[in-house]
């Protein structure tokens, strides 16, 4: 049990544009739904905290009007990278919390990789 | 500071060898610390969870341990295989805050 998806797994976009990932908890329902970015050779970076129905809490340093985040149901967070540039071609994950469970225990999805061109 | 140090940073290691990674940190208050292995382009998945009280955990070829007083874990993987590439990371709970504090990883390659 306790697992998350992502969607999609790898994208490729002009720079420019916006591109949405998709993060569902498949088996159980999320209360608090986190995304990070990974850099190549680094570990996760937490951008920020999603609870559903209400907005996301974004780290220092991360844009909330660049990086969009709605967690609309217990099971869908998305991330929406609103125009895009090569910087921001990274690995993004996500991670889900269940309910009755502390929100350090975090079940991650599989990663998307975004690559800007 | 709440940080969580790794070493060595790479290491490459024969199929069939065991090997040891390290993980300091300076996380107060402590609340768990889990290691996690993330294969290359995948998401992290949990290894071991330890709380203050726990010294060792295993999981099949893994075997965790935590010393608390001097707040430092090792991961020993025994007699490890070439699935064992991947990169290793030490993450470590307070319980004054709700975000993760992710140690910058062991990445391991096992060559036969």
């Amino acid at each position: 049990g306790a697992v998350v998806s992502q969607h999609p797994s790898w994208v490729i976009c002009k720079s420019g544009t916006s591109v949405k990932i998709e993060c569902r908890s498949l088996d159980f329902q999320a209360t608090t739904m986190f995304w990070y970015r990974q850099f190549p050779k680094q570990s996760l970076m937490l951008m920020a905290t999603s609870n559903e129905g209400s907005k996301a809490t974004y780290e220092q340093g991360v844009e909330k009007d660049k990086f969009l985040i709605n967690h609309a149901s217990l099971t869908l967070s998305t991330l929406t990278v609103t125009s895009a540039h090569p910087e921001d071609s990274s690995f993004y994950i996500c991670s889900a919390t269940r309910l009755a469970e502390s929100t350090d225990t975090q079940y991650f999805g599989p990663g998307t990789r975004l690559t800007v061109l | 500071k709440n940080q969580v140090e790794q070493s060595p940073q790479s290491l490459i290691i024969l199929e069939g060898k065991n090997c040891t990674l390290q993980c300091n940190y300076t996380v107060s208050p402590f609340s768990n610390l889990r290691w996690y292995k993330q294969d290359t382009g995948r998401g992290p998945v949990s290894l071991t969870i330890m709380t203050f009280s726990e010294n060792t955990k295993s999981n099949g070829r893994y075997t965790a341990t935590l010393d608390a007083d001097t707040k430092q874990s090792s991961l020993h993987i025994t007699a490890s295989q070439l699935s064992d590439s991947a990169s290793y990371i030490c993450v470590v709970s307070s319980y004054n805050t709700d975000k993760l504090i992710f140690g910058t990883g062991t990445r391991l390659q096992v060559f036969p």
